[in-house]
């Protein structure tokens, strides 16, 4: 089975910072799909950025690209300029190439400060 | 393009009863799946369906059932509420298994 896990269960920083999330998964599977999704407030998650694990380049999104590093089974998210606007859940997700649904981490909410 | 759509929103039952959350995809996409949202367990995968068959199921007892209709709308039911059934229940849909999940905003079930 499956297993995702994120370490920091709340991060607080400053509008305009940047911010890292990390994330890191165990499987036993050469093909599958990580994802970023994001939960504010109003509960309506969203999808922030998805990485194959078959791509070595890094998948970036205006301001939020990750750190795939496959062999030490890692995914971190990095939010560049953070905004008011990205408080909110960030979870990290995993899903095999067979797709039997997401796997999801705890979370780590995270809290801009103005 | 209307996103989906999950009915109820919110709604109150008793241990024992029994309840049903639809779901309606965003049009065009044929894969919907369920998910339950507890403080305490996180975000779990209940099934998935796609052109009415059940593709996947997650680790849940039989009284989590669901179906799909040919229109691609969803339900899922839960029968013998237990407390613990307390959750968001999200649906999401896609355009196929493997593609970009969009979710709807949830049905918060509470049981008393």
């Amino acid at each position: 089975a499956q297993t995702v896990t994120q370490s920091q269960p709340e991060m607080s920083v400053q509008e305009a910072e940047t911010v890292t999330l990390s994330c890191t998964y165990d499987t036993s599977e050469s093909n599958y799909y990580l994802f970023w999704y994001k939960q504010p407030p109003s509960r309506q998650m969203i999808l922030v950025i998805r990485q194959e694990a078959y791509k070595q380049q890094n998948a970036t999104e205006n301001r939020f690209s990750v750190n795939f590093q496959k062999a030490a089974k890692s995914f971190s998210l990095k939010i560049s300029d953070s905004q008011l606007g990205d408080t909110a859940m960030y979870f990290c997700a995993f899903i095999r190439g067979g797709a039997d649904g997401l796997t999801f981490g705890k979370g780590t909410h995270l809290i801009i400060q103005p | 393009k209307a996103g989906v759509t999950q009915t109820p929103r919110y709604l109150i039952k008793t241990r024992g009863q029994q309840v049903t959350l639809s779901c309606s995809p965003i049009s065009g996409h044929r894969s919907v799946s369920w998910y339950q949202q507890t403080p305490g367990q996180g975000l779990q995968f209940l099934f998935e369906y796609f052109s009415e068959t059940q593709r996947n199921k997650g680790n849940f007892p039989g009284r989590f059932s669901g179906r799909q209709f040919s229109n691609s709308r969803s339900e899922m039911n839960v029968s013998t509420l237990e407390l613990g059934d307390s959750a968001l229940y999200l649906c999401a849909s896609s355009l196929d298994l493997a593609g970009e999940l969009f979710f709807g905003e949830g049905s918060r079930l509470t049981v008393l």
